[in-house]
């Protein structure tokens, strides 16, 4: 593709329900990451991905996040009973290969939790 | 642990005129790179600038240049001749060059250009 694409683009949901928030790579990307980015805040490291694998979840805030990533491809990240203080951008973004040291990020997307 | 400080929340600079944004931070280690990310309205976080640690010589992008002080932890980015274009925060971001994959982001400079 021509660049990472994330959908949506904008979500608003209600407190305790569950979101799923979708990154698409570009192809042939083998690294993956997702970040968060709160108002007035830098960027957070949520996860990374190496292929399908995520060799340390330690980033996540919380159990209520997880993220997989399937074919080498397309990553899913899921907030599972959402709470305000999820409301942030969040931000995907791929590259060749982990060690390769430039990113290439999508546009995001704005989750807010009423 | 490393960090990532910007100390400077918000700066203004007049068309065509040079701007500096500051970045220090803090490792134990010698061997990283450093960058700088323009974000502008449209969230798409975009490389600007890069620079490897054990270079000396100081990474330039035609307008944007950087000052790469090692021993000072300090890594400041000029932008010179300033375009309307170049309003956007700024992140400074810090990765250790093995060993890691974890990039290490400062809180970001919103740089508004004034006409």
């Amino acid at each position: 593709g021509a660049g990472v694409s994330q959908s949506p683009s904008n979500k608003v949901t209600e407190k305790g329900k569950d979101v799923e928030l979708r990154c698409d790579p570009i192809s042939g990307h083998t690294a993956l990451y997702w970040y968060r980015q709160s108002l007035g805040q830098g960027l957070e490291f949520l996860i990374y991905f190496q292929g399908n694998s995520a060799p340390d979840k330690s980033g996540l805030p919380s159990d209520r996040f997880s993220a997989e990533r399937t074919g080498g491809s397309v990553s899913t990240l899921t907030i599972q009973r959402t709470q305000q203080e999820d409301s942030a951008v969040y931000l995907c973004a791929s590259s060749l290969v982990v060690t390769y040291n430039e990113q290439f990020f999508g546009p995001g997307t704005r989750l807010t939790v009423l | 642990a490393q960090t990532v400080t910007q100390s400077q929340p918000e700066m203004s600079v007049q068309e065509a005129e040079t701007v500096t944004l500051s970045c220090t931070y803090d490792t134990s280690e010698s061997d990283y790179y450093l960058f700088w990310y323009k974000q502008p309205p449209s969230r798409q976080m975009i490389l600007v600038i890069r620079q490897e640690a054990y270079k000396q010589q100081n990474a330039t992008e035609n307008r944007f240049s950087v000052n790469f002080q090692k021993a000072a932890k300090s890594f400041s980015l000029k932008i010179s001749d300033s375009q309307l274009g170049d309003a956007a925060m700024y992140f400074c971001a810090y990765k250790l060059r093995s060993g890691t994959y974890k990039y290490i982001f400062g809180t970001g400079t919103r740089l508004k250009v004034l006409a």
